[in-house]
């Protein structure tokens, strides 16, 4: 059963502190792993896909890299604005199903 | 604006009253999803749809029914609402691996 992990649970750290978040996936055939953005009472905000091991992309304070097990989402010198829950989800070739994990609540402290 | 919308925004309902969450997109996107979001549980996938007419069990479908008569449109039902469906519902469209969220349904089921 395909499945996706994040850690840590909740993060803490003051401004400029950065860090990484984890998210851990076991998926068949993965076509895409996506991090999203999530504030409190909104629905989630796209931030990046990755398709293969190796592959980066970034924006702004934000750096996304894939492995053929995880992913990381780097924050560098990250602002209370950036306060958050991140989530991350995969498809994969086998269906067309999205999972999700269970996000990592991220609170930057000015 | 593309954008997806959601009606309604709050819902207080009781056991077994038939209630229709409607979501719709302006973006012709064929892809279309229904979510639930649950504390301590993550995002959940209840059903998506490929495209008109086409429409598939996500991994929490028991209790919900859907259709998708047009492609902008994608209404989720529950014809018998119980109270472990009180939870915050997300619609979203797909085009290409990005996902476009809905502004969120929030149930109470007494």
């Amino acid at each position: 059963e395909d499945q996706v992990t994040q850690s840590p649970e909740a993060l803490r750290l003051q401004e400029g502190e950065s860090s990484s978040l984890n998210c851990s996936y076991t998926v068949s055939g993965l076509r895409g792993l996506f991090w999203y953005r999530q504030d409190p009472g909104k629905g989630p905000e796209f931030l990046f896909t990755l398709y293969s091991a190796g592959e980066e992309k970034e924006k702004e304070r934000l750096k996304a890299t894939l492995t053929k097990k995880e992913s990381f989402l780097h924050i560098t010198a990250p602002k209370p604005e950036d306060s958050a829950t991140y989530l991350c989800a995969s498809a994969s070739y086998r269906d067309d199903k999205i999972i999700f994990g269970k996000g990592t609540r991220l609170h930057i402290l000015p | 604006e593309a954008q997806v919308t959601q009606n309604p925004r709050y819902l207080i309902t009781v056991t077994g009253k038939k209630l229709t969450v409607t979501c719709s997109q302006n973006m012709n996107h064929e892809y279309m999803s229904w979510y639930r979001q649950d504390p301590g549980l993550g995002l959940r996938q209840i059903y998506y749809s490929m495209n008109v007419e086409v429409t598939d069990k996500g991994d929490v479908p028991e209790g919900y029914k859907v259709s998708r008569k047009e492609k902008r449109n994608f209404p989720l039902i529950l014809e018998s609402p119980s109270p472990n469906q009180t939870s915050l519902y997300f619609c979203a469209s797909i085009r290409g691996e990005t996902q476009y969220f809905g502004p969120g349904t929030r149930l109470l089921v007494l």
